[in-house]
């Protein structure tokens, strides 16, 4: 059964450093994993997916690797913004024929002006 | 981009009753659509997958005769919590693929309900 675990939990940083959020899955067969964003009492925001054959994506300040032999994955955020505050979460789609996501517990960013 | 809504966004109710939220896709069709549940501080958990024109598949550990899935049409899909006790309390949340795009594949996430039960 896969597990996704995020570290840390929480985070807390000056606004304007550059952070990074991991995510490791305990079984690399994946097919995607990818970063949503949440929001307080709000849905997910899909940030970044990465497809099992990729090592990055980006998007604007955000880049997102994959190191699927090693069951990791990292977040990266350049020139963190107050706007930025949110929880992430990371998930792996485990299968070409299921849509079902695992995900992690999250980590709590918060960037403090 | 392709938006899911639900309704309603926060519902309290007394122990013992029933609450239906509804999840439906705006602007694609969805086969398939996922039931999530969050506690505070906790991952989503998958409840259950709802299939258009069929029966839900349950996760395990979830009740399917207290969470009932209606998935009657091609956007909407419906979970009613029965009988509904204070620790089913939580957020729940419903995903919908768009199926076949294989280069942007993605899950479209609903905005969530919050279900308080006294």
């Amino acid at each position: 059964k896969q597990e996704v675990t995020q570290i840390p939990a929480a985070l807390s940083v000056p606004e304007g450093e550059n952070l990074v959020l991991n995510c490791s899955f305990t079984d690399s067969a994946i097919y995607n994993l990818q970063w949503f964003r949440q929001d307080p009492g709000k849905g997910l925001t899909s940030l970044l997916l990465i497809q099992s054959s990729q090592r990055e994506q980006t998007s604007g300040r955000l880049n997102a690797s994959l190191d699927k032999s090693s069951g990791r994955s990292t977040l990266y955020i350049a020139a963190s913004q107050p706007g930025d505050s949110a929880t992430y979460l990371c998930a792996v789609r485990s299968g070409a024929g299921s849509y079902q996501l695992t995900f992690g517990k999250g980590t709590k960013l918060s960037v403090i002006p | 981009g392709a938006v899911v809504s639900q309704h309603p966004s926060r519902v309290i109710c007394k122990s013992g009753t029933s609450v239906k939220i509804e999840c439906r896709s705006l602007d694609f069709q969805a086969t398939t659509m996922f039931w999530y549940r969050q506690f505070p501080k906790q991952s989503l958990m998958l409840m259950a997958t709802s299939n258009e024109g069929s029966k839900a598949t349950y996760e395990q550990g979830v009740e399917k005769d207290k969470f009932l899935i209606n998935h009657a049409s091609l956007t909407l899909s419906t979970l009613t919590v029965t009988s509904a006790h204070p620790e089913d309390s939580s957020f729940y949340i419903c995903s919908a693929p768009i199926l076949g795009q294989k280069v942007k594949e993605t899950q479209y996430f609903g905005p969530g309900t919050r279900l308080l039960v006294l």
